[in-house]
């Protein structure tokens, strides 16, 4: 029973245009949601978080919208960059307990 | 600080011998995780301690999977006997107890049981 979701597991995508990674869960008692990058051996890296009281959160060229009530999660990174080639993972918080997706593996070609 | 360090980087061990994965979590975090990532499930919760007491295992696969916290700083998984099937990348993570706070996870350790 997977609670979250990332039903694209690649995503190809030019350099300069934008990225749209995108992530569904299901749990209600979610109340904050991440997106961890992944390079080959190395662990995940944290990259932006949202709570479940906000729709919209930026850092820089990376966004996360949040629709609660279609319980789905986005991230767009624009504009892409050839190092935001990585998997990325959303995963949802519940207390203190992280659930990922399975991650989407992005290529940004130049 | 050194952030989260997960010994070995890579293990290939013989199906039937036990193996233990250790991670030392970054210092003054008092939750840690162990996940465990494959191509088939993802990245797994396989158990979390809070205050290296353990909190939920219900993620552990089976009995052949146990983990301990003896203190603060210290952290092991382990495996016997071991199967083909646990192959797999085993990430630690650590974090502050609490909510709305993002884990930092370690490098992994690459197991392969041959």
């Amino acid at each position: 029973d997977q609670q979250v979701k990332q039903n694209s597991p690649s995503l190809s995508v030019q350099e300069g245009r934008i990225s749209i990674l995108n992530c569904d869960y299901t749990n209600s008692m979610f109340d904050y949601f991440l997106w961890y990058k992944k390079y080959p051996a190395e662990g995940p890296t944290f990259l932006i978080s949202i709570s479940s009281i906000k729709d919209k959160n930026e850092d820089g060229r990376f966004t996360v919208f949040l629709n609660k009530s279609a319980k789905h999660l986005s991230l767009h990174i624009v504009p892409s960059q050839p190092g935001d080639s990585a998997v990325y993972f959303c995963a949802a918080q519940a207390g203190n307990k992280l659930t990922f997706g399975g991650g989407t593996r992005v290529l940004v070609k130049p | 600080d050194a952030g989260v360090i997960q010994s070995p980087r890579h293990e290939v061990t013989e199906m039937g011998q036990e193996v233990t994965l250790r991670c030392k979590p970054i210092s003054g975090h008092n939750s840690l995780f162990w996940y465990r990532q494959t191509m088939m499930r993802g990245l797994e919760l396989l158990i979390y301690f809070n205050n290296n007491v353990p909190i939920d295992d219900s993620g552990m696969p089976e009995d052949r999977f146990s983990a301990k916290m003896p203190n603060a700083s210290f952290s092991t998984l382990k495996i016997q006997p071991s199967e083909p099937r646990d192959s797999a990348v085993y990430f630690c993570a650590s974090s502050h107890t609490g909510m709305h706070t993002e884990a930092f996870f370690g490098q992994g350790t690459r197991l392969t049981v041959v």
